[in-house]
């Protein structure tokens, strides 16, 4: 099993929609997740930290199962410019990178 | 403005040549790392450095070698014994070792190494 699993996509959504996905580790003592951004031929950026009470910043909720190991982003309100590659991260005594969630919103 | 760079963004070799990718930051951070990224695959660690004139290997050293003789600069070779050298490299860097803090880790834009 991978140590850090994400479904590729690409997921295709009209803008104005909710979009969710979820990435599943394989190290239940995992201690750290996160969810970066990457555009197209750019360097991943940090999007958000995710905590065990998850969290939200305004468009986007993180939520973190430690029983299922998952964590999952939702967007809301999905705008044009939210198209990227969303990686999941994990931090043990390293940070474990997804291969990415391709995402594009369809006007 | 602080950040990361590195340079050249798009690199063309030939085969059989060494080649040295750069990567520079000003954030004052101490630890320093080289990812390499391919279609479909997630980043993988090349090489790591948590202090000057130290580093330490990552899961896919082989045929890459790293100097980290300034604080500021952490250059990565990319020799021909690496099979594959083709790819997406990314340099990062955190103010401690990720391993042993929360602290956040800031990439630079990249550097596309093509080698035919």
């Amino acid at each position: 099993r991978k140590e850090v699993e994400q479904d590729p996509g690409p997921f295709n959504v009209p803008e104005g929609a909710t979009v969710a996905f979820n990435c599943t580790y394989s190290n239940s003592a995992s201690q750290s997740f996160f969810w970066y951004r990457q555009d197209c031929r750019k360097e991943p950026k940090l999007l958000m930290s995710v905590y065990s009470s998850g969290n939200e910043d305004g468009r986007f909720t993180a939520q973190l199962n430690r029983a299922s190991q998952y964590i999952s982003l939702l967007i809301r309100d999905s705008k044009l410019s939210d198209s990227a590659t969303y990686l999941c991260v994990v931090r043990n005594e390293k940070l474990t990178f997804g291969t990415g969630t391709r995402l594009t919103i369809i006007p | 403005d602080g950040g990361i760079t590195q340079s050249p963004k798009y690199l063309f070799r030939k085969e059989g040549q060494n080649v040295t990718l750069s990567c520079e930051q000003n954030l004052n951070h101490d630890a320093m790392y080289w990812y390499r990224q391919d279609p479909g695959q997630g980043l993988r660690l090349i090489y790591y450095s948590q202090i000057v004139n130290d580093f330490q290997k990552g899961d896919i050293a082989e045929g890459y070698s790293v100097s980290r003789e300034k604080k500021e600069s952490f250059p990565l070779t990319v020799t021909s014994a690496q099979k594959n050298p083709t790819a997406f490299y990314l340099c990062a860097s955190s103010s401690a070792l990720i391993g042993t803090s929360v602290s956040e880790q800031y990439f630079g834009p990249g550097t596309r190494l093509t080698v035919t």
